[in-house]
């Protein structure tokens, strides 16, 4: 099955300020990289995603990068805002039949005023 | 649109029992996951179902079943609760049963076993 680690596991930046978080795999195979926002207490909410056809993707002040070669794929966020406040997760996924996601660990971002 | 909704929202179970937690899918969504999520942890996949049949399943034992029904909808049955099985049931709809489709989730049921 898929390894997944994320750094780091909480991570505090000024308010506007960016902030990075990283996510590496182990399965070669794996082809669709999302990351998912839960808000303390609220549904995790699928933010961005980016396919392996794709080295970078972009929306708005978030952009997610894919390095396929080092097994490793990168959520960033500028100019944070304390709406960004939450935990952050990564889920690579390889399947391409009814697998489900595995999540990583989360990290907890924490904007400070 | 009508989102993902998941009753009841919270419950409390005693060892041993039986429980039943329901899921309603997004509007034009056919396919429905179920993940159990630990505190402080991320989501585990526990199953999947697609034209009412579980079609994927996770590291969960059999005490762990469920069903879809004609509208999609759902239902995660637990047996033979056991304290461990405490945590927040998240039920995700997609419009297809690759994951890579993208879930919605729902609000999540919170399990207490005590």
């Amino acid at each position: 099955g898929e390894n997944v680690e994320q750094h780091p596991s909480t991570l505090s930046v000024q308010e506007g300020d960016s902030a990075v978080i990283k996510c590496t795999y182990s399965d070669s195979a794996s082809n669709y990289f999302p990351w998912y926002k839960q808000e303390l207490g609220k549904r995790p909410q699928l933010i961005i995603d980016i396919r392996s056809n794709v080295g970078e993707k972009k929306d708005q002040r978030i952009a997610v990068t894919l390095n396929k070669t080092a097994k490793h794929f990168s959520l960033h966020i500028t100019e944070t805002q304390p709406e960004d406040s939450a935990v952050y997760f990564c889920a690579p996924y390889s399947g391409g039949g009814a697998d489900g996601l595995t999540f990583g660990k989360g990290t907890h971002l924490i904007i400070q005023p | 649109e009508t989102g993902v909704t998941q009753s009841p929202t919270h419950l409390i179970k005693t060892r041993g029992q039986q429980v039943t937690l329901r899921c309603s899918s997004q509007s034009g969504h056919n396919t429905v996951s179920w993940y159990q999520q630990a505190l402080g942890q991320g989501p585990q996949f526990i199953f999947q179902y697609y034209r009412e049949e579980e079609n994927g399943r996770g590291n969960f034992p059999p005490r762990f079943s469920g069903l879809q029904f004609p509208n999609y909808s759902s239902e995660l049955n637990v047996n033979a609760l056991e304290l461990d099985d405490s945590a927040l049931y998240l039920c995700a709809s997609s419009l297809g049963y690759s994951a890579n489709y993208g879930y919605t989730f729902g609000s999540g049921t919170r399990l207490t076993v005590v």
